[in-house]
């Protein structure tokens, strides 16, 4: 079966450090991917999407992913986190032939502290 | 104000008692969907409709139903509730691209449920 795996549930990590946020996948079919934001008592916003061309893919936010097909990976990063990217963060994958199925990962949690 | 709403926001109702939670969106978006989020499991597809009266089971559908009658709305019936069904449910919609769904999915705030 198909499906997304987050490695990490939690991520704690100190205000101004990098950070990755690892999503993996099951399938190296043709994909549609995506990180999906959660602050904390609110439904979820679009942070970037990859669905072809370039494999870096940026967010207006600071944050970044890229897709590596042969890993079947689309890790989240940002050089340098603040306290207000505190949150859940959710990878989403969408499997070529699967029509509107869109599977998400378990999430992780990011927390930044000062 | 482009948005998805949801009603209720919170719901308490005892096993089996049919419920349904509605879900509205402004936007003219093909596509919905619902989601169920389990801590540790993350968002689960519990049925999704690619237009008017054209729906599907996602990964978890058993124990719900939807329907589609109009292109903004996309109600997610309880015909009779149990316990593993207490959960925070998210309803989303977006425009659909070619290939399935590769825009932007708008969520609602969310209705928490629990089943006693």
């Amino acid at each position: 079966a198909q499906s997304v795996t987050q490695l990490d549930s939690q991520v704690p990590v100190f205000e101004e450090a990098p950070v990755e946020l690892r999503c993996n996948y099951s399938s190296s079919v043709s994909v549609y991917l995506f990180w999906y934001v959660q602050y904390p008592n609110q439904g979820l916003q679009l942070l970037l999407k990859y669905l072809s061309g370039s494999t870096l893919v940026e967010s207006i936010n600071g944050f970044e992913a890229e897709f590596n097909k042969s890993q079947t990976s689309f890790h989240l990063r940002k050089p340098s986190v603040h306290i207000s990217d505190t949150a859940e963060y959710f990878c989403a994958v969408h499997f070529s032939g699967n029509t509107g199925k869109l599977i998400f990962g378990q999430g992780t949690t990011l927390q930044v502290k000062p | 104000e482009a948005q998805v709403t949801q009603n209720p926001r919170y719901l308490i109702t005892v096993t089996g008692k049919k419920l349904t939670v509605t879900c509205s969106q402004n936007m003219n978006h093909e596509y919905m969907s619902w989601y169920r989020q389990d801590p540790g499991l993350g968002l689960r597809q519990i049925y999704y409709s690619m237009n008017v009266e054209v729906t599907d089971k996602g990964d978890v559908p058993e124990g719900y139903k939807v329907s589609r009658k109009e292109k903004r709305n996309f109600p997610l019936i309880l015909e009779s509730p149990s316990p593993n069904q207490t959960s925070l449910y998210f309803c989303a919609s977006s425009f659909l691209g070619t290939s399935g769904p590769n825009n932007e999915q708008f969520f609602g705030p969310g209705t928490r449920l629990t089943v006693l």
